[in-house]
């Protein structure tokens, strides 16, 4: 069974740019969560999308904005980029047991640098 | 105060050891938990879910207490290849994870 798929592995922009960070779930799973992971520090919680609608969103201003799709792929858009969104993204997804969602299974990650 | 809390570590222990990290929660109504292990510049990977009974897979052991609001994790035998960082994961409303920042572990020949 395929894990989860994140596009692209490596991305380097410059300050103002806008980025699209893509990621297919594992078959099944309906629930694809997005963290921010820079060099060193822990997973930072950014957004959540479950059968097609956004559910959470971490403390991340409005330019982190994603969307998920009927196949339950998502997209993760970062606008206006900054120096410090310089870091791994991580995408990660999960299957819903009736109203309980199950452990959490990540994709390889997408790594950013801002220059 | 936050979610979930872990020490940072780091570790450092000889090959062969058996160690241990506790990690705690703040919220008792949370309801599943479970231990990723990271490696450097990779993605977590899920390492066990921890249950109310406690369990066991090899050489790793995961135990809850909810009435002190930790879990534990015991590595015996310890080997070079489990050197990694160690992140805590708490399930609460059955929708929301929180995830402590991870214990780093060292293994020395």
């Amino acid at each position: 069974e395929a894990g989860v798929t994140q596009s692209p592995t490596h991305l380097i922009k410059t300050r103002g740019q806008q980025v699209t960070l893509r990621c297919s779930p594992i078959s099944g799973h309906t629930s694809v969560y997005w963290y921010q992971q820079a060099l060193g520090l822990g997973l930072q919680f950014l957004l959540w999308y479950d059968e097609g609608e956004e559910r959470n969103r971490g403390n991340f201003p409005p330019r982190f904005s994603g969307r998920q799709f009927p196949n339950y792929s998502s997209e993760l858009n970062v606008n206006a980029l900054e120096l410090e969104d310089s870091a791994l993204y991580l995408c990660a997804s999960s299957q819903r047991t009736g109203t309980e969602y199950n452990e959490q299974f990540f994709g390889p990650g997408t790594r950013l640098t801002v220059l | 105060r936050k979610e979930v809390e872990q020490d940072p570590g780091p570790f450092n222990v000889p090959e062969g050891a058996t160690v241990a990290f506790n990690c705690t929660y703040s919220n008792s109504a949370s309801q599943s938990f479970f231990w990723y292990r990271q490696d450097c510049r990779k993605e977590p990977k899920l390492l066990m879910s921890v249950y109310s009974s406690g369990n066991e897979d090899g050489r790793f052991t995961a135990q809850l207490n909810r009435a002190s609001q930790y879990i534990s994790l015991l590595i015996r035998d310890s080997k070079l290849s489990d050197s990694a960082t160690y992140l805590c994961v708490v399930n609460r409303n059955f929708n929301k994870f929180y995830f402590g920042s991870g214990t780093k572990l060292n293994v020395k020949p």
